[in-house]
């Protein structure tokens, strides 16, 4: 049971460069989302999605976009990456069906915009 | 709004002892809450939650947290901390009053466990 795959793990940017991140579930999991953890802050939404073909911003969605056309795959997009990007970034899904079910995360990609 | 705070940044342990993590909460509604851990350069794991029902509640690695809705905390707990405890552990807040769809987690800032020999 692979649960919520990321990759790539360390990723090395410049400025201005564009980029994927890649997020993968087996679960079946209608949820996806996309955090970002920075020190000192915790971890902040970047977009969600609640199920093929939907997705909505969350706190933080500039400078990324998103993408579900299907219920395993939901992939960050960095159109120009920027030094404020420097983040480790974790995808993470969970059931529908009520907000008492458990979030899971992949392992997150470390992500360093020079 | 939902919020979560977790007023300590690091909390210093002797393997052996009682640990607590803190956390307090605000919510419109009632609360759904999480306490998750991290590892080193790792994910997200999850330790448990209160829904509803008993106010104490038992997760994995012998960790439990009480939910106390007069003072809207639910501090993470442990009777005899291990050194493999070490970690940076988050609680998270869900309110059951729903403003959007989506996986809308709060999180806190985290708080450092440290145990020593």
């Amino acid at each position: 049971n692979a649960g919520v795959t990321q990759t790539p793990k360390f990723q090395v940017l410049k400025t201005g460069q564009s980029m994927t991140l890649q997020c993968a579930q087996d679960m079946n999991h209608e949820y996806m989302s996309w955090y970002r953890q920075d020190p000192g802050m915790g971890l902040r939404l970047i977009h969600y999605s609640v199920g093929a073909g939907i997705t909505d911003q969350g706190e933080v969605p500039n400078g990324y976009n998103v993408s579900r056309s299907t219920t395993e795959d939901f992939p960050l997009r960095l159109l120009s990456a920027a030094p404020s990007q420097t983040s480790v970034y974790f995808c993470a899904s969970r059931p529908s069906g009520g907000s008492g079910n458990t979030i899971y995360f992949g392992e997150g990609s470390w992500l360093t915009v020079v | 709004a939902q919020s979560v705070a977790q007023p300590e940044d690091q909390v210093n342990v002797a393997e052996g002892n009682p640990l607590t993590v803190k956390c307090t909460y605000s919510v419109s509604g009632n609360p759904y809450l999480f306490w998750y851990v991290q590892y080193p350069n790792r994910g997200l794991q999850f330790l448990l939650k209160y829904i509803t029902g008993d106010n104490l509640v038992k997760g994995s690695y012998g960790f439990e947290a009480e939910f106390n809705k007069s003072q809207t905390s639910f501090h993470l707990k442990k009777p005899s901390a291990l050194v493999s405890d070490s970690a940076l552990y988050f609680c998270a807040v869900r309110d059951t009053i729903l403003t959007g769809g989506g996986n809308k987690l709060t999180f806190g800032t985290g708080t450092q466990l440290k145990v020593e020999l």
